[in-house]
């Protein structure tokens, strides 16, 4: 069936640096991908996504690029403050109702 | 216009009780999800709902739960006869009304409901 892998599980990075996280699908027909940040005890929410018809988006300090061909897509994350640290959760959607998760990244930034 | 409304934030029960979790959707959407998350994992699917239809329950297990969404009122999610395997985080998510075939909306989650069986 459809699978989204996301690596890694668990990033730590020096505030100030870059935190990069990968996420990759099976289903060539997904053409929707967003991505969710969830902090501890909270609700997952949108950060960022990008359609098929695109291949990078920015938003601050956030950016996502995505590679149809090799079927991935990646989350980056510029400066990292404290605040960024949670769980990070990529997705894939085929233009359905489904919206196939990955594993999560759990992010650290350390001051 | 407020989020989806999911309670209670909170639930305990006791083993063999019946849990019924609500969720209401952002205003103007009529599309439903559940999802559940046990402690350190992935948001794992278990059922899809438009307005008094049950489009996708394949996530969900066939015995003891069960899910609504009626014309009126918030979306159910019930578990019946509770083992202590159901304790997790049960999130609800709500997308806008589908146009001319396009799901590409991003699913909007609640706060979750967080059940614990003892």
């Amino acid at each position: 069936g459809e699978n989204v892998e996301q690596h890694p599980s668990t990033l730590s990075v020096q505030e100030g640096d870059s935190a990069v996280i990968k996420c990759t699908y099976s289903d060539s027909a997904s053409n929707y991908f967003p991505w969710y940040k969830q902090e501890l005890g909270k609700r997952p929410q949108l950060i960022i996504d990008i359609r098929s018809n695109v291949g990078e988006k920015k938003d601050q300090r956030i950016a996502v690029t995505l590679n149809k061909t090799a079927k991935h897509f990646s989350l980056h994350i510029t400066e990292t403050q404290p605040e960024d640290s949670a769980v990070y959760f990529c997705a894939a959607s085929p233009g359905t109702y489904k919206y196939i998760f990955g594993t999560g990244t759990r992010l650290k930034v350390l001051a | 216009n407020a989020g989806v409304m999911q309670n209670p934030r909170h639930l305990v029960r006791r083993r063999g009780q019946e849990a019924r979790l609500r969720c209401s959707p952002m205003k103007g959407h009529s599309h439903v999800y559940w999802y559940r998350q046990l402690p350190e994992e992935g948001l794992k699917f278990m059922v899809y709902l438009q307005k008094e239809n049950i489009i996708d329950e394949s996530g969900m297990p066939k015995e003891r739960f069960s899910a609504e969404f009626p014309k009126e009122g918030p979306s159910i999610l019930r578990i019946q006869q509770v083992v202590r395997g159901d304790s997790a985080a049960y999130f609800c998510a709500s997308s806008p009304r589908s146009v001319g075939g396009d799901y590409n909306s991003p699913l909007h989650f609640g706060n979750g409901t967080r059940l614990t069986v003892t």
